[in-house]
């Protein structure tokens, strides 16, 4: 099984400020990573896959990068909206998640 | 536009099992693959299986192999999640979630989530 690692756990940002969560794979997933958003009560949401690429009505201020077992997800200026846990996932090998990254108000 | 829509909460016995359904509305329910994915409350996302339904195979996660069966009904573009042998551990919300666009594999597409809790 393929272990997603995510750093930091929590990430503690003021408003406008950029953003930037880490994902490790323990081993290439080539550029099948994608990335989610939940917020509490609510389904995940797609923000990115194929490492890179937005999903449909994303915004611009997000961006992913990355290939292999290094990815990252930035989050230009964070708006209100934007504080909630973000998934990595790599569908290379099956599907496995990593633990969570919270992005809270500082 | 397709929805995938869950059944409802359960509450069940140790011991015993649940099964969730999750309906695809509004679109060619053979063509995609479902996956189920579960969060323990406070916890991280956990992928425990997927189903082809034009097929009818399904995989499963090593961690649940014996204890979940995944299947499907084409007829009614209903796809089924039971697990068995419950134990508080399992108390979590079960999502299933597709994507909707042919040879990818990331989830573009989620039910709203089954919760489901195991208490005596």
């Amino acid at each position: 099984e393929i272990v997603m690692t995510q750093s930091p756990a929590t990430l503690s940002v003021s408003p406008g400020e950029r953003a930037t969560l880490s994902c490790r794979a323990s081993q290439s997933v080539s550029s099948n990573l994608a990335w989610y958003q939940q917020k509490p009560g609510q389904a995940p949401r797609l923000l990115i896959y194929g490492a890179s690429t937005r999903a449909t009505g994303i915004p611009a201020r997000f961006s992913g990068s990355g290939s292999g077992t290094e990815f990252t997800l930035t989050i230009s200026s964070l708006q209100s909206e934007d504080f909630a846990v973000y998934y990595c996932q790599q569908y290379n090998n099956w599907w496995t998640f990593g633990q969570g990254t919270k992005v809270e108000i500082k | 536009q397709v929805q995938l829509v869950q059944s409802g909460a359960e509450v069940k016995k140790p011991g015993s099992s649940v099964k969730v359904s999750c309906k695809a509305s509004g679109g060619t329910f053979s063509s995609y693959t479902i996956s189920w994915v579960r969060q323990a409350p406070g916890q991280g996302l956990e992928w425990m299986g997927r189903i082809i339904p034009i097929l009818g195979i399904a995989n499963y996660a090593q961690k649940f192999q014996g204890r979940v069966t995944i299947t499907a009904d084409k007829s009614t573009s209903t796809a089924y999640m039971e697990l068995s042998s419950l134990r508080s551990e399992d108390t979590a919300v079960y999502y299933c979630a597709t994507c909707t666009v042919a040879g990818y594999w990331y989830f573009d597409l989620w039910g709203r989530g089954t919760l489901v809790t195991v208490s005596s």
